[in-house]
Formats: C-alpha cells, structure tokens, sequence
C-alpha cells in the first residue's frame, strides 16, 4: 500500500533552517509529482510546494518563494523540503502528498511532521 | 488565485440525517474541452491527515461509503452526507486542481453531530 513518511521537524529559532524528508513506498514513486502542503495549528489547508516526477520543474506558494526548496531523489524513493529564514507563521504540520500531476488530486498524504518555529 | 470558499463554516446534523457542504470557485475549474471539473473534497479527522474522499467533482475514491456524494459544475459544488454517522465527524475541505500554481483549498466545514 501507499506510504509517505514524513521526518526533520522540530523546534527552530526564527531565522532558522531545517530540512524535512519523506520516503515513499508502495507505488513508482518517479511516476508522480510530489507537494508539500502545511496546516499551523487550528488552521486550514495551505499548498507550499510542488515537484513534478522527474523534478524538472518546482512551483512555489507566495509565502514560501525564495524561502524554500522542493527537491526529490527517485533513486531513494524521497522528496525534501529544504526550508530557511523560518518565521514563527510558518508553524504547522507539514504533510507531503503525493498527486499523479499538476492537474489531478491529492490522493495519499503522509501523516506529517510537526515544525515549530520560536524563540 | 482561485479563492475557494465554503459554506458554512460548521454545522450540526443528527445522526442518520443530511448534511450538506458548499463550495464556490472564483473562477470556472471546468475544462469544458475534456467536461470534467478540477474539483476534490477530502476529509480530515482530528489528529488525521486529510483523506481524499471525492475527485473530479463527484468520483467517490475506492473503500469511500456511498453515504458520500458530489455534484455540481464550473463554480459550484456541494458535498452531502445523505445519513450522518458518528464516524463522519471531521472537517470537510474542497480542493481546485485546475489553475494551478497554487492548488487552493476552501476554508474547511466542521460537522458535528
């Protein structure tokens, strides 16, 4: 069955980095286009990132543009999130989800992960 | 962007009766070429992540209950409950796949028993 393991969150100083990692098994993971959406705490849903399947290209939300970085590896099955100058509103859980394109659904996401930025 | 906005924000149905959740585009998410609209709804159980329960509008994904249904075209939309069970406690969100950058969500929809 489908997987997606989302890892690296944690508490972090504003202005800070960190990274965040998600290994997919269960289906070709170099087939689909991978996105990283995020929820702060009580909120709703928010799209930050896309990559699509062969990591040719990377879309960004406005909040996160110049801030963050979509990459994949296919050869481990693994999408990241490179993500810096973090500001105490980027605080939520970040789930990274997986979709067939640009243009299809959400199909599975993983359970998320839990980034905390303050001093 | 396309803003999506749902109504309402929340509401209370009792067991074994209707709910019912909109949802409207701000623009058209119908590609009237291939007659499908980009539209999903998922639902999100608390400390859950967001479950994919209906694509293209109105395409119950697989292990889906058929007590779930969408309708609707272009800008309009609605999710309905025909009999709530206790389980279908959540959140409800929409969801347009079709002018993207970015993908958007509506605000989301409480139900409550």
């Amino acid at each position: 069955q489908v997987q997606l393991v989302e890892s690296g969150g944690g508490v972090v100083l504003p202005g800070g980095s960190l990274r965040l990692s998600c290994v997919a098994s269960g289906f070709t993971f170099r087939s689909y286009g991978m996105h990283w959406v995020r929820q702060a705490p009580g909120r709703g849903l928010e799209w930050g990132a896309f990559i699509r399947h062969d990591g040719s290209s990377q879309y960004y939300a406005d909040s996160v543009q110049g801030r963050f970085t979509i990459s994949r590896d296919n050869s481990k099955n693994t999408v990241y999130l490179d993500m810096k100058t973090l500001r105490p509103d980027d605080t939520a859980v970040y789930y990274c989800v997986r979709s067939w394109g640009g243009q299809s659904p959400f199909d599975n996401w993983g359970q998320g992960t839990l980034v905390t930025v303050s001093s | 962007d396309i803003v999506m906005t749902q109504s309402p924000d929340s509401l209370a149905v009792s067991l074994g009766e209707r709910a019912t959740i909109n949802c409207k585009s701000s623009q058209s998410v119908l590609d009237t070429s291939k007659n499908k609209n980009y539209l999903a709804w998922y639902q999100q159980k608390p400390g859950h992540p967001p479950k994919l329960l209906i694509s293209w509008a109105s395409t119950r994904e697989s292990g889906v209950p058929d007590r779930f249904s969408g309708s609707g075209s272009a800008t309009d939309f609605t999710l309905t409950i025909s009999s709530l069970q206790a389980e279908d406690v959540a959140i409800y969100y929409c969801h347009q796949y079709y002018v993207t950058p970015p993908w958007t969500f509506g605000q989301g929809t409480k139900v409550e028993i």
